[in-house]
């Protein structure tokens, strides 16, 4: 069974810094799918962005890319120029690329704060 | 075009009652995903189902617990006689095929309070 660790509960960052959240999975697949996930108070869960594990260029989406480390099954988010919106929990998720078996498989979570 | 549509967004039952969650897909989406999220946790697979078809249900509690999709209408998450541990957001995601990157989008969540 594949996992998804989030080994950091709450992060901080300073307005307009950048920070990296953390993520490790285990899986015996070759061919997978990593996601972040963010999670505003609203609890609506909203893609932040997605990394196929067959390419090797890490995934970007305008101030948010990923480092994708698939030989140590990592893989980590940077957001750049952080803003007061950034603020939420933000969860890894893992899904197989096999077409039978399309559920996700979430970490814990990261709370990240934002200060002004 | 409408997002994936949860209600209640809030649902209070006493223990021993029975909780019905509703999920409407997207329009034009077949496949539909029930998620648990406990406090303090990220969310845990409960089942996938097509219409008329659970396909995956190897994260649901084998009792007390069922989902269906009907051919017309929503999928229903049913709790039979609910208790305290069944406190929990439950949420829906909709995907359109089971392609190579059929994003599932999700819904606002139901959140259940057993008192």
């Amino acid at each position: 069974a594949q996992t998804v660790t989030q080994s950091q509960p709450e992060m901080s960052v300073q307005e307009a810094e950048t920070v990296t959240l953390s993520c490790t999975y285990d899986t015996s697949e070759s061919d997978y799918y990593l996601f972040w996930y963010k999670q505003p108070p609203s609890r609506q869960m909203i893609l932040v962005i997605r990394q196929e594990a067959y390419k090797q260029q890490n995934a970007t989406e305008n101030r948010f890319s990923v480092n994708f480390q698939k030989a140590a099954k990592s893989f980590s988010l940077k957001i750049s120029d952080s803003q007061l919106g950034d603020a939420a929990m933000y969860f890894c998720a893992y899904r197989s690329a096999l077409g039978a078996n399309s559920k996700l498989t979430f970490g814990k979570g990261i709370t990240l704060s934002v200060r002004p | 075009n409408a997002g994936v549509m949860q209600n209640p967004r809030h649902l209070v039952r006493r223990r021993g009652q029975e909780a019905r969650l509703r999920c409407s897909p997207m329009k034009g989406h077949s496949h539909v995903y029930w998620y648990r999220q406990l406090p303090e946790e990220g969310l845990k697979f409960m089942v996938y189902l097509q219409k008329e078809n659970i396909i995956d249900e190897s994260g649901m509690p084998k009792e007390r617990f069922s989902a269906e999709f009907p051919k017309e209408g929503p999928s229903i998450l049913r709790i039979q006689q609910v208790v305290r541990g069944d406190s929990a957001a439950y949420f829906c995601a909709s995907s359109s095929t089971q392609g190579v990157f059929d994003e599932q989008y999700f819904g606002p969540g139901t959140r259940l309070t057993v008192t």
